[in-house]
């Protein structure tokens, strides 16, 4: 069964400050997904990570995969207010289930001033 | 186009009643799948399907029923509804594959169980 772990929860962070969340996954997968979720609303995509390696960068958010030690981080560089959401990874369950996703917990942000 | 839809947006049901949660995408994807989302536990799986007539269990599928009569609709029916069902109910879409398509949701349905 495919579990996916996010570290940490909860993060409280400065302004302008960098910060990394971390994402594992216990079985193997050829890729990964991260997503936003502002409060009360839908799951935005974010990054699509297809290979051992990949590397991707939206302004101040960066995701990489590392499928040998299964897994995956979303840096955050010079955080600004914006930023404030909860930041799910998520793995596709490679049998039987057309792929569906498994989700992690989520990362709640929260940038302060 | 709408994308994914789901009606309603907010529910209040009483232990034991039925209802039936809408969904429906206007971008001919083929996979469709209904997710729950509880207080930190990311989105689970309920039941999925990967076109018209075909179903498949997900991860926590007791206590709701499926059909997938066309393409662009899949309906979550709530047998008889209790309070461990309060929860976010998220619709998904994506294109048919193992290739790295995005799964597109719906804004949710927050059902509330009393």
């Amino acid at each position: 069964e495919l579990k996916v772990e996010q570290n940490p929860l909860f993060l409280s962070m400065q302004e302008g400050k960098n910060y990394t969340i971390y994402c594992n996954y216990s079985t193997t997968s050829d890729r990964l997904y991260w997503y936003r979720q502002d409060p009360g609303k839908s799951l935005e995509s974010l990054f699509v990570l297809l290979s051992n390696g990949a590397v991707k960068q939206e302004g101040r958010l960066m995701a990489s995969l590392d499928t040998k030690a299964r897994l995956s981080t979303l840096h955050i560089t010079a955080a600004v207010h914006d930023l404030s959401a909860t930041y799910f990874c998520a793995a596709p369950i490679s049998s039987g289930s057309a792929r569906q996703l498994t989700f992690g917990s989520g990362t709640q942000l929260t940038v302060l001033p | 186009n709408a994308g994914v839809t789901q009606t309603p947006k907010f529910q209040v049901l009483k232990t034991g009643q039925s209802m039936t949660l809408q969904c429906a995408q206007d971008m001919n994807h083929e996979y469709m799948s209904w997710y729950r989302q509880d207080p930190g536990m990311g989105l689970r799986l309920i039941h999925y399907s990967v076109g018209a007539g075909i179903t498949d269990q997900g991860e926590v599928p007791n206590g709701y029923n499926v059909s997938r009569s066309t393409t662009e609709d899949f309906p979550l029916r709530l047998l008889s509804a209790a309070p461990s069902q309060t929860s976010v109910y998220f619709c998904a879409s994506r294109e048919a594959g193992t290739g790295p398509y995005e799964q597109y949701f719906g804004p949710g349905t927050r059902l509330t169980v009393t």
